[in-house]
């Protein structure tokens, strides 16, 4: 069975700064998705990145990049240009084959102002 | 906002009570995914419809079950309720694709925060 492991419970950032956060899977599969979701004090789950397994090429949108290394089935988020919105809890997802998604525990990212 | 409604957002109710909790996909979307979100277990997967049918099933208790409507709106009703069923319940949709398998990307609701006292 897939997993999904987040080690960082919390980190923090000042304003205008850069964090990485990281993630780890545990497959068998060779072809499937990865997701970072944001989730501020409203609950809202908000999509952040996805990233195919098959692409060699890191995904980014805007301030979020990922860097996804396949062999070693690691997937960080790096947030560039830290502002006081980016401040929720993330969580990193595997979509599995049958479609649903498997979830870490979540890294709880605090930005200091 | 994602497209994805949920209702009602908040639910208080008593043990051993039954309850329906609604979502509506993004329009277009054919499958439907509900997730449980508690503070002891984190997030888990408990079922997916696709299209009127069910797809797949997590850790989905037997007191728990859920359908999908002919217009694509699915209920998950959860029965002999107990406190330890109090969570965050997400219905989550996915792009229809012309293949007719889901496409990988997942939007959610706006969740709907059960309490059971």
């Amino acid at each position: 069975a897939q997993t999904v492991t987040q080690s960082q419970p919390e980190m923090s950032v000042q304003e205008a700064e850069t964090v990485t956060l990281s993630c780890t899977y545990d497959t068998s599969e060779s072809d499937y998705y990865l997701f970072w979701y944001k989730q501020p004090p409203s609950r809202q789950m908000i999509l952040v990145i996805r990233q195919e397994a098959y692409k060699q090429q890191n995904a980014t949108e805007n301030r979020f990049s990922v860097n996804f290394q396949k062999a070693a089935k690691s997937f960080s988020l790096k947030i560039s240009d830290s502002q006081l919105g980016d401040a929720a809890m993330y969580f990193c997802a595997y979509r599995s084959a049958g479609y649903q998604l498997i979830w870490g525990a979540g890294t709880k990212l605090i930005i200091k102002p | 906002d994602s497209g994805v409604t949920q209702t009602p957002k908040h639910l208080i109710t008593a043990t051993g009570q039954r309850v329906t909790l609604r979502c509506s996909p993004r329009s277009g979307d054919l499958s439907v995914y509900w997730y449980q979100q508690s503070l002891d277990q984190g997030l888990q997967f408990l079922i997916q419809y696709y299209n009127g049918e069910e797809r797949a099933k997590g850790n989905i208790l037997e007191r728990f079950s859920a359908q999908q409507f002919p217009d694509l709106h699915s209920e998950l009703n959860l029965s002999s309720l107990e406190l330890g069923d109090s969570a965050l319940y997400f219905c989550a949709s996915s792009s229809r694709a012309t293949s007719g398998i889901p496409t990988d990307t997942q939007y959610f609701g706006p969740g709907t925060r059960l309490t059971v006292l």
